[in-house]
């Protein structure tokens, strides 16, 4: 029962653009909080793709963009390439649970 | 480098406990919080708390207080996060993951979690 909303699935072919929302309430993002996205390729750990809104980390291409407004944030991937197929994760703070959330997840479909 | 490395898989009975280490290194393990996020078979993730390494204090999520632990020693930089009373749907993968931190544009201490360990698998059956 996470308390950031994520479509459950997108689809895009090759060198398309995709976005992921992830949609929170006034006690997380609308409060103000921040929000980072994470990768997770098949069998593995999440990774780290963008923090603070839209930063990326070092290594991380700059084809994943991050940004936030009111009460969402979004993820957007360009030039969509076979390896971008992965569940993908926001996460920020909620001030009603004093803990750290999770997006529902999204999972990204290369046609 | 970082690098987190967690104990292998286990299997529990119902009403038994688990305890999953996480061992650090590449980095001096008591300058940075240890937090714990477990993910369900097919299901996405859930954050339990967190742990610091340099007091021993923790936090833990609502959902999970009075059943979780999370504990370290810092002479072998490894952190150990223990659940009780263990249920069928208990049944994950645990992950330790590192969390850095910043005061964002609002002001609020802020935490995201930029190395992962390989996460351990708990199955949870009788």
């Amino acid at each position: 029962q996470s308390v950031l909303t994520q479509p459950p699935s997108v689809s895009g072919a090759p060198g398309q653009r995709v976005t992921i929302s992830c949609t929170g309430s006034s006690s997380n993002i609308g409060a103000g909080y921040d929000v980072h996205w994470y990768q997770q390729l098949p069998g593995t750990a999440p990774k780290l793709l963008i923090y603070g809104n839209s930063n990326r980390p070092s290594g991380v291409p700059d084809r994943f963009s991050g940004s936030k407004s009111g009460t969402s944030a979004s993820l957007a991937i360009s030039g969509l390439q076979a390896e971008d197929e992965a569940d993908y994760y926001c996460q920020s703070y909620d001030s009603s649970l004093s803990g750290y959330v999770f997006g529902t997840g999204t999972k990204v479909t290369v046609l | 480098q970082v690098q987190l490395v967690q104990s292998g898989a286990e299997v529990k009975k119902p009403g038994a406990s688990v305890k999953v280490s996480c061992k650090a290194s590449g980095y001096t393990f008591t300058g940075y919080y240890m937090h714990w996020v477990r993910q369900a078979p097919g299901q996405g993730l859930e954050w339990m708390g967190w742990i610091n390494p340099n007091s021993g204090g923790t936090n833990y999520a609502q959902k999970f207080q009075g059943w979780v632990t999370m504990t370290r020693d810092t002479s072998i930089s490894t952190a150990y996060m223990e659940l009780s009373r263990l249920r069928s749907d208990d049944t994950a993968v645990y992950y330790c993951a590192r969390g850095d931190n910043y005061y964002d544009s609002s002001g609020y201490y802020t935490y995201y979690f930029d190395y992962w360990g390989q996460g351990t698998l708990v199955t949870v059956s009788s």
